[in-house]
This record gives C-alpha cells, structure tokens and sequence, in this order.
C-alpha cells in the first residue's frame, strides 16, 4: 500500500512552461519534504512545510500544504532545464512516534529547452 | 563542511555472499538512518540510529540486515548472506537532533546481486 501518492508519474514540459505536482495521502503528515533527485546522486532538500494550509517559495518554486496535512503540491513557474530531475515527497505520519520519512514514488520531470 | 558520505557507490556481488555498507553522517548530527530504494517502489525505511542506539529498526526485512553505529559516528549495514530481492539502492541520511524529520541524504549504495 502507497501511503504517498504522487501525480504525475513522468512529465515533460518546454522551457518556460508552468506546472504543478501533487503529493496526495489519505494518512495526516506531521510536516512534508520535498526532494530533488538526479541520477546517480542522492534526494536533496528543496523544502519542509509544517503547518496546515503554509505556502513557502523558493525562486520560481511554489510549496503548498493542505489544510489537513494530508497533501501537499509543488508550483514551478517559468520551468528551465535546470529543474529536470525527480521530485519526491516525503513526511514522517503523524503520531507514529518515529521520524521514519514515508516517501512517494516521485514525478520525474524533463524541461526540453 | 562534508555532507553525509556513503561507501561503496556501487557494489556487485553473487548470491549468499556478503556486503558491507558503510555511512558516515554529517558531523555533529545524533539521528541516522537507513533507507532502501528497490527498482520501481519508493524509498521505504530500514531502521533509525540516535547516536549508538537503535531507536526504530520497524523497517528491517529480515535478519539477513544488521545496522551497527558503534561510538555513535559512522554506521555499517551489513547484508548476510545476500539475495536476489536485496538490490536496490540503498540510501543513509542524517538530522540534527532538534529537527528530526530535516533529513540530508547520501548519494546511495547502488548494490546489486546476482
């Protein structure tokens, strides 16, 4: 069972297109990460969110919590190839007494210049 | 300042035989954990170290794994003896203990086993 699930699984865009992914649960997050990933390389931070309903930017990044805690979505504006690689959601459950991250598979994202 | 480092990077072994990897946190931080990413699942949890002591080890698959921290710096995962189903990637993080759940990520052991 897939605690996280991410949308959409694999996304290619143009340079300068805007898009949004989403990272949705029906378990609630005590907070969420996101992650960027290139081949061969491990996931690096981009962002936590904590509160219910938080918006946080990043440059051209947008980061959104739901409400419930149970979603969360990620806003890129502008896209460049830069931002190619996979972006994976992550949060430890709340009340599971643990700091394990609970991952998503990821969106794999291409900006074709 | 050095992020968190993993050793090997890629590790090619045959069936029953047995690998060790090696994690070494950034410096300072008390929490870490291992985690595993085999082909086409997410990252999924093995087990939580806070300092020397194992805090959650929920996630380890069978007891083929054991996770060492002695002195409470690097860590070792050793796999005894190795089957198929252990390849994937297997992935050491660490945190600060006031953010647990802010976690910095090695680059990953590719093991694959044949």
């Amino acid at each position: 069972t897939q605690l996280l699930k991410q949308s959409p699984q694999f996304l290619s865009i143009q340079e300068g297109e805007n898009l949004t992914v989403y990272c949705n649960s029906s378990s609630v997050f005590s907070s969420l990460q996101w992650y960027r990933q290139e081949p061969g390389e491990g996931p690096v931070l981009l962002v936590t969110v904590v509160t219910g309903g938080e918006v946080k930017k990043l440059k051209r990044l947008t980061f959104q919590f739901g409400d419930a805690r149970k979603d969360s979505s990620l806003h890129i504006t502008a896209a460049q190839p830069g931002d190619t690689g996979l972006y994976l959601c992550a949060g430890p459950l709340l009340g599971a007494g643990s700091y394990q991250l609970t991952f998503g598979k990821g969106t794999k994202l291409s900006v074709i210049p | 300042e050095a992020g968190v480092t993993q050793f090997p990077s890629h590790s090619v072994i045959e069936k029953g035989q047995t690998v060790t990897l090696r994690c070494d946190p950034i410096s300072g931080h008390d929490n870490l954990y291992w985690y595993r990413r085999v082909m086409g699942k997410e990252i999924k949890f093995l087990l939580h170290f806070v300092k020397e002591s194992k805090q959650d080890e929920s996630g380890m698959p069978n007891n083929r794994f054991l996770a060492e921290r002695t002195g409470g710096t690097y860590s070792t995962l050793k796999v005894q003896p190795a089957e198929l189903e252990d390849s994937g990637v297997y992935f050491c993080a660490s945190s600060q203990a006031g953010a647990k759940n802010i976690q910095y990520f090695g680059a990953g052991t590719r093991l694959s086993v044949l």
